[in-house]
C-alpha cells in the first residue's frame, strides 16, 4: 500500500522568508509525486511534479521540490514567501507499479504567511 | 486551459432520496476521471476509477451500488449517490487526467452533500 505523510499541520513564515512544506512517501515500487494547492472555495490547483529525471523540479508560482529518494521526501519550497502563497498544500504520490490509479493525498499543510 | 466543473457545487437532499453529482472537463478530452471524498479536516481519499466506455474501479470499502459512477463521455462523468444518508454528507471531489498515468490530475471545486 502507498501512503503520504505531511508532518506538520501548519507552517508559519515570514513574508520574504523562504518556506518548507515538508512530505514522505511510502510506496513498493518508484513514485509518481504531486503538490496540489487549495485555496478557500476553489479546487485544487497543480504546483508540480516528479516523474522521473532531475530531483529538483520547478513548478508554479515560484515553487521547487527536491525529490530524495534515500530519505523518500518530496519537500516543497519556495525561496520567498508571498502573503498570497497562504493556503492549504497537498502532498500526493502514485507508485508507478500500479494499484490504485488515482492519487493517495497527505492529510494536507495549511501554510501561513505573516506579512 | 485543463479546467474541470462540477454541479452542483452543494447539494441539501432527504435521508433515502438519490443524488446526482456531474463532473466536466470543459476544454479538454479526459481519459480517465476519478472520484474523491473529503471529510472536514482531512484529506482527500480515492473512491472510485473511471475510463470512458468502461465500468468504474472502486477502491476497497466503497460500496459500488451505492455509489454508482457513469462515464459517457470524455468530457462527463456522473456520480450517484443512491438512498443517501445523513452518514454519506461530505465533500465529493472529482478530477480529470489526460493521457498516460504520470499526468498530472485536474481538480472540480467539489460539491457539498447534506444529507438531512
Amino acid at each position: 500500500a502507498q501512503s503520504v505523510a505531511q508532518p506538520e499541520d501548519q507552517v508559519n513564515v515570514a513574508e520574504g522568508n523562504p518556506l518548507t512544506v515538508k512530505c514522505t512517501y511510502s510506496v513498493s515500487g518508484n513514485p509518481y509525486l504531486f503538490w496540489y494547492v487549495q485555496y478557500p472555495n476553489r479546487g485544487l490547483q497543480f504546483l508540480l511534479k516528479y516523474i522521473t529525471g532531475d530531483n529538483l523540479v520547478k513548478g508554479s508560482y515560484g515553487f521547487e521540490a527536491e525529490f530524495n529518494k534515500s530519505q523518500t521526501s518530496f519537500h516543497l519550497k519556495k525561496p520567498s514567501a508571498l502573503v498570497s502563497d497562504s493556503a492549504l498544500y497537498f502532498c500526493a504520490v502514485r507508485d508507478r507499479r500500479g494499484g490504485a490509479d488515482g492519487l493517495t493525498f497527505g492529510k494536507g499543510t495549511h501554510l501561513i504567511i505573516q506579512p | 486551459g485543463a479546467v474541470v466543473s462540477q454541479h452542483p457545487s452543494w447539494v441539501i437532499c432527504k435521508s433515502g432520496t438519490s443524488v446526482k453529482i456531474e463532473c466536466r472537463s470543459l476544454d479538454f478530452q479526459a481519459t480517465t476521471m476519478f472520484w474523491y471524498r473529503q471529510f472536514p479536516k482531512q484529506s482527500l481519499m480515492l473512491m472510485a476509477t473511471s475510463n470512458e466506455g468502461s465500468k468504474a474501479t472502486y477502491e476497497q470499502g466503497v460500496e459500488k451500488d451505492k455509489f454508482l459512477i457513469n462515464h459517457a463521455s470524455l468530457t462527463l462523468s456522473t456520480l450517484t449517490v443512491t438512498s443517501a444518508h445523513p452518514e454519506d454528507s461530505s465533500f465529493y471531489i472529482c478530477s480529470a487526467r489526460r493521457g498516460l498515468v504520470q499526468a498530472e490530475q485536474f481538480f472540480g471545486p467539489g460539491t457539498r452533500l447534506t444529507v438531512l
